[in-house]
């Protein structure tokens, strides 16, 4: 059984693009978060995903979108990209409305230059 | 914000229990005590979690005091591949909700 993955593993990008990263939910999960983490800090909850719809919101611009797939992957878009976006981003899944723990992906560190 | 207060960090000698404190003073009756690792360059791996009763599983144990305004997460054997960072988090278990991680505590197992 796969646990939560995530492409791509690794990605450099120029201030000013856009990027796109992707989860795979664990196999029965249908919830899916994405946390962005910069160096030597804890995870910061961007959004979560339940039912194909954004359920929540951490405190990020609006430059940072989502959409989940009725398959339950998830894809998290980043416009107009700054350096200050340079982290590791995360996505965790869970089954919905459940007690059950999160599973965290390994993670895709996205560089901008 | 974070809900908790952990030490940013501690040490720990192989083989001994390896004892972690959080505060979280302001934790509602609906919320749990969730405990998370992250080994570095991974993703958070989940340890345990509770609400009012001491947990017990292969990995850790967690007590909770009774006024449940901090907890201890255990581990009864340290080995050098626990060093990691650890997260203590409250949030409520069920429903649309997000995970809050502060900065946790920086376990270093030393043989």
């Amino acid at each position: 059984d796969a646990g939560v993955t995530q492409s791509p593993t690794h990605l450099i990008k120029t201030r000013g693009q856009q990027v796109t990263l992707r989860c795979s939910p664990k196999s029965g999960h249908d919830t899916v978060s994405w946390y962005q983490q910069a160096l030597g800090q804890g995870p910061q909850f961007i959004f979560q995903y339940y039912e194909e719809e954004e359920r929540q919101r951490g405190n990020f611009p609006d430059r940072f979108s989502g959409h989940q797939f009725p398959n339950y992957s998830s894809e998290l878009n980043v416009n107009a990209l700054l350096l200050g976006d340079s982290a590791l981003y995360l996505c965790a899944s869970s089954p919905g409305n459940t007690l059950y723990e999160q599973y965290f992906g390994p993670g895709t560190r996205l560089t901008v230059t | 914000d974070a809900k908790t207060t952990q030490p940013p960090s501690m040490d720990c000698a192989e083989g001994r229990a390896a004892n972690l404190p959080c505060n979280h003073s302001t934790i509602s009756g609906n919320e749990y005590v969730y405990w998370y690792r992250q080994i570095h360059s991974q993703g958070p791996q989940y340890i345990i979690h509770g609400l009012k009763n001491n947990e017990t599983n292969e990995m850790a144990s967690l007590i909770i005091t009774e006024d449940r305004k901090s907890s201890t997460l255990i581990l009864p054997h340290a080995t050098l591949r626990d060093t990691a960072v650890y997260y203590c988090i409250v949030r409520v278990g069920a429903g649309g909700f997000k995970t809050i991680f502060g900065a946790g505590t920086r376990l270093f197992v030393k043989a």
